[in-house]
């Protein structure tokens, strides 16, 4: 267990839809990090947030956004969904805005859009 | 931007030392991170690089140099285990981490 908790584990859906995607940091970690990976293909980071506060973006689409909430946890909304939205999702924290311990990854969250 | 680049496949022999390259291009540079993926799992953090030269870590080994552009990180007595994809991962000063597409090694008996 990396300390990084994300839910759901796996989410089927239908083309149109909307899910949300939580994520839980490691304990005392600020930072977190969003990251989708489709099949056979490299991380593509989306979206990160430091303390509340959003650090940098990605290449997230308009119809995805995230927050971060007080109690540090975020969410990643993903709307209007298409089948190519498929992917495994990933949350990661650091304790920092620029860590150079290293990201902790969650498990991830695998979509599956029908 | 970046530009990251790394080979997509390498197939080595258990017990052999394999070297995976990566090269990048990027602006405001602070270190380079590697990491290991099984499929279908998390990335797990290796190693991270700020300075010239070698790191040793065990069987694992990452070299940095900033003024090429280039690391590559050298993984020794291979293990069936060590088969997954090894992602490079330049860090710079805006916090905006992304990952080559990795390479994904097959360790063979």
């Amino acid at each position: 267990d990396s300390g990084v908790t994300q839910t759901p584990k796996h989410l089927i859906t239908a083309t149109g839809q909307r899910v949300t995607l939580r994520c839980s940091p490691r304990s005392g970690d600020l930072s977190v990090y969003w990251y989708q990976q489709s099949l056979d293909q490299g991380l593509q980071f989306l979206i990160q947030y430091y303390n509340g506060e959003e650090r940098a973006k990605g290449n997230i689409l308009e119809r995805f956004s995230a927050q971060q909430f007080p109690d540090l946890h975020s969410e990643l909304n993903l709307s209007s969904l298409e089948l190519g939205d498929s992917a495994l999702y990933f949350c990661a924290s650091s304790v920092a805005a620029q860590s150079a311990y290293g990201y902790t990854f969650g498990s991830g969250t695998r979509l599956t859009v029908v | 931007g970046q530009n990251i680049d790394q080979p997509t496949e390498m197939t080595a022999t258990e017990g052999a030392i394999v070297q995976i390259n990566c090269t990048y291009q990027t602006s405001g540079f602070n270190g380079l991170f590697w990491y290991q993926q099984h499929a279908g799992e998390a990335p797990t953090f290796l190693s991270y690089n700020v300075l010239d030269g070698l790191e040793e870590k065990g069987r694992f080994s990452s070299f940095l140099s900033r003024s090429k552009g280039y690391s590559y990180l050298l993984l020794k007595e291979l293990q069936m285990k060590d088969s997954a994809s090894y992602l490079c991962a330049p860090h710079h000063n805006n916090n905006d981490m992304r990952f080559g597409a990795g390479t994904r090694l097959t360790v063979k008996p």
